[in-house]
């Protein structure tokens, strides 16, 4: 199995919703990553989990919350977000800590919309 | 700050044409530099070059880096229409976890 899996595919929320983005791996990998990429433009990282700890939070405003509740699982909680929030946003997945870490298995993404 | 830039930003070819797209580097401590393909939405891997392996090549894809220049070109001959895709070059520094990304290049095959 060499797939990231990530629900919902879609997305609509307002403003004032809460909502989670999911993901999962079954890879035995132990760094996972949220990537925030918006039309045309590169992924952004946005963090960083190694062996279920946050290891890099690139200054994200704490309206986006990660959480990995185990080896497989990584979950982004989304609460009071804004317009310029929407984007397409990628889970990814790779061996850590020094064997090809840079070899990322990404998911499909989920793509945002915010009102 | 560390930078990828990636050239051309955009490509339109005709089938069976040979391609080569462009990613030069700035970054502290290199360690790899990788290239993806983004069809739609996932970025799948296709190489990685390091100091130990600067050339990798698979079928009609390959890649080479130049640690002087501090550049890599991926080629792709006798271009398909499923090549069409946003071809990305990232770079990894030896401190781990993070990757530097280009812009892109978008690459049209036209049949």
């Amino acid at each position: 199995d060499t797939e990231v899996t990530q629900t919902p595919k879609h997305l609509v929320m307002g403003m004032t919703n809460k909502k989670s983005l999911k993901c999962e791996q079954h890879m035995g990998h132990r760094a996972m990553y949220w990537y925030k990429q918006k039309a045309k433009k590169p992924p952004e990282l946005m963090f960083v989990y190694s062996y279920e700890k946050l290891s890099i939070n690139e200054s994200v405003p704490s309206r986006f919350s990660p959480e990995c509740p185990n080896s497989s699982l990584l979950n982004l909680h989304l609460h009071a977000l804004q317009p310029e929030d929407s984007a397409l946003y990628l889970c990814a997945s790779s061996h850590f800590p020094n064997r090809e870490w840079e070899k990322l298995f990404f998911g499909s993404g989920t793509q945002l919309s915010v009102l | 700050e560390d930078k990828v830039v990636q050239s051309p930003l955009s490509l339109v070819v005709h089938e069976g044409d040979t391609v080569t797209l462009n990613c030069s580097y700035e970054v502290t401590n290199f360690r790899s530099l990788l290239w993806y393909k983004q069809e739609k939405k996932a970025p799948t891997f296709l190489f990685m070059l390091t100091s130990s392996g600067i050339e990798k090549k698979s079928g009609r894809l390959s890649s080479i880096l130049d640690k002087k220049e501090l550049s890599s070109i991926l080629n792709i001959t006798a271009t398909q229409t499923g090549d069409s895709a946003i071809y990305l070059c990232a770079v990894g520094e030896t401190s781990g976890s993070r990757l530097t990304f280009g812009e892109g290049t978008q690459l049209t095959v036209n049949p």
